[in-house]
């Protein structure tokens, strides 16, 4: 049981390139989020999912794009990518019933330059 | 405005030394309030979950507690491997929000053996 996996680890993106962030949870968990991580600013929800085929907007959206094909992947997609999206991006899957208790990946941490 | 504010920012013990750290919020009905932790260079690892006043979970040296405005983790004799940045984060009520949670900014805790 692997829990939740992300890839890659780490990326320098050049502005103006894109890429897509992996997750792939194994827990059969209907929900999955991702958040970023910036110093000081805490986690800030960038979309979630509540099951395969529906996803959702979080606080900080602009300039992301996910899709949710199966209930074990959740990829990330980066189009356009500028210096304000750096940042260290965590996946995470919860339970339908305890939302709040989340099941994180290791991260990605992301550097456009 | 719905909040969550973590005291203190960073708290340094000496191992052994007891202490507790401050999680207050303000929202308009609480569905949960949880504690994370979280080690540098890895996700947040979920440790408890509250649902309501008086209610309290405990777990090795850690003890978390909840009233009406606030939650304490109290960490009683820590160890150097208590030393790590502690998240608490807040689940609204109401059917709109219950699958997005309001995120503290964490206290980083450092245990000195």
């Amino acid at each position: 049981n692997a829990g939740v996996t992300q890839t890659p680890k780490f990326r320098i993106l050049k502005i103006g390139q894109s890429m897509t962030l992996q997750c792939t949870q194994d827990m059969n968990h209907n929900y999955m989020y991702w958040y970023r991580q910036d110093p000081g600013m805490g986690l800030k929800l960038i979309y979630y999912s509540v099951g395969a085929g529906i996803t959702d907007k979080g606080e900080v959206p602009n300039g992301y794009n996910v899709s949710r094909s199966t209930t074990e992947d959740f990829p990330l997609r980066l189009e356009l990518a500028a210096p304000s999206q750096t940042s260290v991006y965590f996946c995470a899957s919860s339970q339908t019933s305890r939302a709040g208790e989340q099941f994180f990946g290791p991260g990605t941490r992301l550097t456009v330059l | 405005e719905d909040q969550v504010t973590q005291s203190p920012e960073a708290l340094r013990l000496q191992e052994g030394e007891s202490s507790s750290l401050n999680c207050s919020y303000t929202v308009s009905g609480l569905r949960g309030l949880f504690w994370y932790r979280q080690d540098p260079g890895k996700g947040p690892e979920f440790l408890f979950t509250l649902y309501s006043a008086g209610e309290e979970k405990e777990k090795e040296r850690l003890k978390a507690t909840l009233t009406k405005k606030e939650s304490f983790l109290h960490i009683t004799a820590p160890k150097p491997e208590d030393s790590a940045t502690y998240l608490c984060a807040v689940q609204e009520g109401g059917a709109g929000n219950n699958r997005k949670l309001i995120w503290g900014l964490g206290t980083s805790l450092a245990v000195n053996p």
